[in-house]
């Protein structure tokens, strides 16, 4: 069974509109690791945000803030006022093992931003 | 700070042939791992390392697939007589140990392509 599941493929906008990526993921563990990875047309995959399940507190960094809901195992992400430079594919992760942080990623949602 | 680094970007080859591609971590990271990433998914955990220990390796890794890490800095990973179906990005992260570092850095991967 998929552990994340990003059921938008692919969302395209005009530059400062607002982005939400959906993220829902599986597991039975009562402590893990949620991420949200960025891979630009480089290739390399950049650490966005790491959220732990005992903090359920939702933040915003900048123009990035993120949602977790425990109840409904949704950790979504969104990119506020998009600019074209964030133009890449958005993979939400997650993490079972507080010991070896080896990642279950999803399939990945791709972005585009039009200026 | 130099990050993760994989060589070669690219590396295209005949069926049938060995390859070896090569991983150099963050320099005070203790663990490294490898994931293969296909068109349009999410990367996919083949195995990782603490220092030079082997800890864990995936169903994917078949018995054509072996890495090594002799001596707890680089790792090579060995694909022996390819298959077209070997064809993908393979790519390398590393991260230190304890909760706080619970994030993987990722290298920009190397393509192959097998014909």
């Amino acid at each position: 069974a998929q552990k994340v599941t990003q059921a938008q493929t692919e969302i395209s906008v005009v530059e400062k509109e607002d982005v939400t990526l959906d993220c829902v993921y599986e597991t039975r563990d009562t402590t893990y690791y949620l991420f949200w990875y960025k891979q630009p047309p480089s290739g390399e995959l950049v650490f966005l945000i790491r959220r732990n399940s005992f903090d359920e507190q939702n933040e915003i960094s900048g123009r990035y803030s993120w949602n977790f809901q425990k109840s409904t195992s949704s950790f979504n992400f969104t990119i506020t006022a998009s600019q074209v430079v964030d133009s890449a594919v958005y993979f939400c992760a997650l993490s079972e093992d507080a010991n070896d942080y080896k990642l279950s990623f999803g399939a990945g949602t791709t972005v585009t931003v039009r200026a | 700070d130099t990050g993760v680094s994989q060589n070669p970007r690219h590396k295209i080859t005949k069926r049938g042939q060995n390859v070896t591609f090569r991983c150099d971590p963050i320099s005070e990271h203790n663990r490294l791992y490898w994931y293969r990433q296909t068109l349009g998914q999410g990367p996919e955990f083949l195995t990782y390392f603490q220092n030079e220990a082997q800890l864990e390796k995936s169903r994917l890794l078949s018995d054509r697939f072996s890495a090594e890490r002799p001596k707890g800095s680089f790792s090579t990973l060995e694909i022996q007589r390819t298959e077209q179906g070997d064809s993908a990005m393979y790519l390398c992260a590393s991260s230190a140990n304890g909760m706080r570092s619970a994030k993987l850095f990722f290298g920009s991967g190397t393509q192959l392509s097998v014909l």
